[in-house]
């Protein structure tokens, strides 16, 4: 079964508008780290930003910021006042247990920032 | 600060012929190293991972192999390489303490096998 689930394969936003990346994700194990990357068309993945299961605040990095909802399984992300630059592919990944270091990475989303 | 390195950047490879990706860390030391595949449009599938010298833990069955002979580096082989082979391969590190283990990518090799 897929661990983690992006449902939207592309997005367009304007410029200086916020878009919201969509991710779900399936664990049963009560410790757990849910992450985002950004592959811009160069090919390197580049970590943004990173949400524990025990967190009670949601993180927030910048620009970056991360709707995580426990009881829905559901970790989205935020990029607020887009910039060309933010166009990407942006991927979702979680790794399960406390001291797992494997990560389970989602299909990602295409996001194009229109000026 | 720490870096990473991988090479080559892009590769085109006849099938049957032998694979040799590298990968090395710079900055620190004993770190978790990952070798991941990424199919064109697609997410990525991890192949291998080593928490120490000599340690390989393989992900998926195939015609691939690991190999770790220094700390902070890792390779990526094969004796006869399959058209399926093809993809965009990404080295990554980790820290073996913290919470997070947020790994970090090298820049990526591009293989084409023909």
């Amino acid at each position: 079964a897929q661990k983690i689930t992006q449902t939207q394969p592309g997005m367009f936003v304007q410029e200086k508008e916020a878009v919201t990346l969509d991710c779900t994700y399936d664990t049963s194990d009560p410790s757990y780290g849910l992450f985002w990357y950004k592959q811009p068309s160069s090919g390197e993945m580049i970590f943004l930003i990173y949400q524990g299961s025990y967190d009670q605040q949601n993180a927030t990095e910048g620009r970056y910021s991360l709707n995580f909802q426990k009881a829905r399984k559901s970790a989205n992300l935020v990029i607020s006042a887009s910039q060309l630059g933010d166009s990407a592919m942006y991927f979702c990944a979680m790794r399960e247990g406390p001291s797992d270091y494997k990560l389970s990475f989602g299909a990602g989303t295409t996001v194009t920032v229109r000026a | 600060s720490q870096t990473i390195h991988q090479w080559p950047a892009t590769l085109v490879q006849p099938v049957g012929s032998p694979l040799s990706l590298e990968c090395t860390v710079e900055g620190t030391s004993n770190p978790n190293l990952y070798w991941y595949r990424q199919a064109a449009g697609r997410g990525l599938q991890l192949l291998f991972y080593s928490v120490g010298i000599g340690q390989i833990s393989s992900e998926v069955p195939q015609n691939l192999s690991a190999s770790r002979p220094q700390d902070r580096q890792f390779i990526l082989s094969s004796k006869k390489l399959l058209l399926s082979d093809s993809g965009f391969y990404l080295c990554a590190w980790s820290q073996d303490r913290g919470i997070s283990y947020e790994q970090y990518f090298g820049p990526g090799t591009r293989l084409t096998v023909t």
